[in-house]
Order: structure tokens, then C-alpha cells, then sequence
């Protein structure tokens, strides 16, 4: 079973630019969450999506972030205009419903540098 | 706010045991988990805690206090290819089913 794939994997963009990356989570599963970490911090949270459906997005620093997921499959987050703190690792991952464990699969992120 | 602590690195020998320990201070409880982070991987899960006690699972163990807010990560029988980063982390206490992670703790196995 393939997991959650993301891309792409590292991107370099300069400050102003716009870029968009992309998470198809595990086949079926319905949650698909977007977090971040920024260098030396913590992973965040910054979004919750239920199908195509957005259930949380308190996470999400400012309305620079754009996240869609049409048609409740893949997913994609957009910066625009990216500023340098926008640098960091953004990690998609995805569950099945509300499983008990609530195990999250998550993938291996797409690295963003901005300069 | 939430707020998890764990330390930033340790170093054990292969072979040895090693514990990790995490604190939280939430605003509730629904679940801690502990996720191992391999440099360049996703983060994979481990184990889920939610009623006190200990949970083993093979060589790895987690255990829960929630009246203390504390839980740790025991590893047995380490080995070279246990050398990564081990976040605690626990669920929205709103019942959301997000995650609050800590920064994690960077382990290295000495030979």
C-alpha cells in the first residue's frame, strides 16, 4: 500500500514568488492534516481537512496559505506571496476516519527554502 | 495553550536501555503518542497512550502519568539503527484529531 507522498520534496524560491505543494494521502483516507516545522521549533498544525471539507483551520498563520482539497483526494497548499519565515518543512499526513489511535501516517515532507 | 517538553538530545550505547521522557501542561487530556523521525523521513508512529500505564510493544515501551502530565519513551536493546528523533506528542484536548507535538529528542546509539 503506497503511503502519503508529497511534492515536491525540497523547493527554493525567492521571497515574493508563489509555490504550491502537494499531498496525495493514503488511498480511502478521509482526514488529511498539514503541518510545518519551522527550523528548531516544533511540528505545527496548521490545517484539517474531512474529505473536501475544511474541519480546522486554526493553524494556518495568515491568508498568504491557501489549502484545497478538490474532490476529497489529493491536496495542495499554496504560498503567495512566500516570505522568509515561510521556511521550514511542511508535512502532510492523513488517517481513516477517527480511528481510536487516531494514528496519523504522515509523509516525508516538502522541504521550502525561501530567499 | 499546550505545552510539551522533552529534552533536545541524548546519547546512549548500543545495546543499553535508554528512557525519553515528555511533559505536557494541556488544557485536557485525549491521548499522547510518541512518533520516531528518522533525518529526512516521515515521522512514524510508535505508540498511543490515553489510560495510565505502561504500553510494550517489542523493544519499545511508553508510559503515562496523567495525573502528573508525564510519559516516556523506553527503548531496549538499542541499536545503531535507533538513532533518530522521538517526538512526544498529544492529541487537541478539544477532540479534534490533530496533533500538538513537542520539539523531540535527537538520539544517537554509540557503539
Amino acid at each position: 500500500e503506497a503511503g502519503v507522498t508529497q511534492f515536491p520534496s525540497h523547493s527554493v524560491i525567492e521571497k515574493g514568488q508563489t509555490v504550491t505543494l502537494r499531498c496525495d494521502p493514503i488511498s480511502g483516507h478521509d482526514n488529511l492534516y498539514w503541518y510545518r516545522r519551522v527550523m528548531g521549533k516544533e511540528i505545527k498544525f496548521l490545517l484539517h481537512f474531512v474529505k473536501e471539507s475544511k474541519q480546522d483551520e486554526s493553524g494556518m498563520p495568515n491568508n498568504r496559505f491557501l489549502a484545497e482539497r478538490t474532490g476529497g483526494t489529493y491536496s495542495t497548499l499554496k504560498v503567495q506571496p512566500a516570505e522568509l519565515e515561510d521556511s521550514g518543512v511542511y508535512f502532510c499526513a492523513s488517517s481513516y476516519g477517527t480511528p481510536n489511535t487516531g494514528e496519523l501516517f504522515f509523509g516525508e515532507g516538502s522541504r521550502l527554502t525561501v530567499l | 495553550g499546550q505545552n510539551i517538553d522533552q529534552p533536545t538530545e541524548m546519547t546512549a550505547t548500543e545495546g543499553a536501555i535508554v528512557q525519553i521522557n515528555c511533559t505536557y501542561q494541556t488544557s485536557g487530556f485525549n491521548g499522547l503518542f510518541w512518533y520516531q523521525q528518522h533525518a529526512g523521513e516521515a515521522p512514524t508512529f510508535l505508540s498511543y497512550n490515553v489510560l495510565d500505564g505502561l504500553e510494550e510493544k517489542g523493544r519499545f515501551s511508553s508510559f503515562l502519568s496523567r495525573s502528573k502530565g508525564y510519559s516516556y519513551l523506553l527503548l531496549k536493546e538499542l541499536q545503531m539503527k535507533d538513532s533518530a528523533s522521538y517526538l512526544c506528542a498529544v492529541r487537541d484536548p478539544t477532540g479534534a484529531n490533530n496533533l500538538f507535538f513537542g520539539t523531540g529528542t535527537r538520539l544517537t546509539v554509540i557503539p
